[in-house]
């Protein structure tokens, strides 16, 4: 399944599929880039994060992809399973002189369905 | 473990009452921050500290003061100039405020008007 993150912000998978989450981020200058998880009534829970001089980057089941021509971020999840279903955050992080700044998207739903 | 403590879990604030939300640290972190959650929407910042005895306003800030008198410690104090304040407030810290490395977050705490 894949989202396009504002236009789509639910995604509905089947037990197994692979996920595909995307983000739009607005600042050609961001140089650090964050997923982030987070369920019902928690705070948001690290996942994995990519620097601006890559374009791919590996985690445990899950995948990050950056394409800075376009500002686009996505992460896919390997053999998506119930404990997925999450809202998913992209962050971008940008500025350094007058001190970083995460700026979040909106979030995407991800449910899960056994 | 280290982490981020977030106090209480629930709050309830009576009209015309100031309340302070606490955000305990233990990771040994000079960043700190203050996040608003409306209900399906991203994070957006309130306040955030780069190191000790200083501060800085972030995109709403207004209706909000914080302290940060110790590196662990970073209360946030709603007041009554906060017109709105039902939300669920998340703080976060980071290694260092320029470092390209992830906030961590706390478990948040869910703030209702009686």
């Amino acid at each position: 399944g894949e989202s396009v993150g504002l236009h789509l912000p639910t995604l509905s998978v089947q037990e197994g599929d692979n996920s595909i989450i995307n983000c739009a981020y607005s600042n050609s200058a961001s140089d650090y880039f964050i997923w982030y998880k987070q369920e019902s009534g928690k705070g948001p829970q690290f996942i994995i994060d990519i620097r601006s001089n890559m374009d791919k980057r590996q985690g445990q089941r899950v995948t990050v992809l950056l394409n800075k021509t376009v500002k686009h971020l996505s992460l896919q999840i390997a053999a998506t399973q119930p404990g997925d279903s999450a809202v998913y955050f992209c962050a971008e992080n940008f500025g350094k002189t007058s001190g970083s700044r995460l700026t979040f998207g909106e979030g995407t739903q991800l449910t899960v369905n056994p | 473990d280290g982490g981020i403590t977030q106090s209480p879990k629930y709050l309830f604030r009576k009209e015309g009452q100031n309340v302070t939300l606490s955000c305990e640290q233990n990771l040994n972190h000079d960043a700190m921050y203050w996040y608003r959650q409306d209900p399906g929407q991203g994070l957006r910042l309130i306040y955030y500290s780069q190191i000790v005895n200083d501060f800085q306003k972030g995109d709403i800030a207004e209706g909000y003061s914080v302290s940060r008198e110790k590196k662990e410690s970073f209360p946030l104090t709603v007041t009554s100039a906060q017109k709105n304040p039902t939300a669920f407030y998340l703080c976060a810290s980071r290694e260092t405020e320029n470092s390209n490395q992830p906030q961590h977050f706390g478990d948040g705490t869910r703030l209702s008007i009686l």
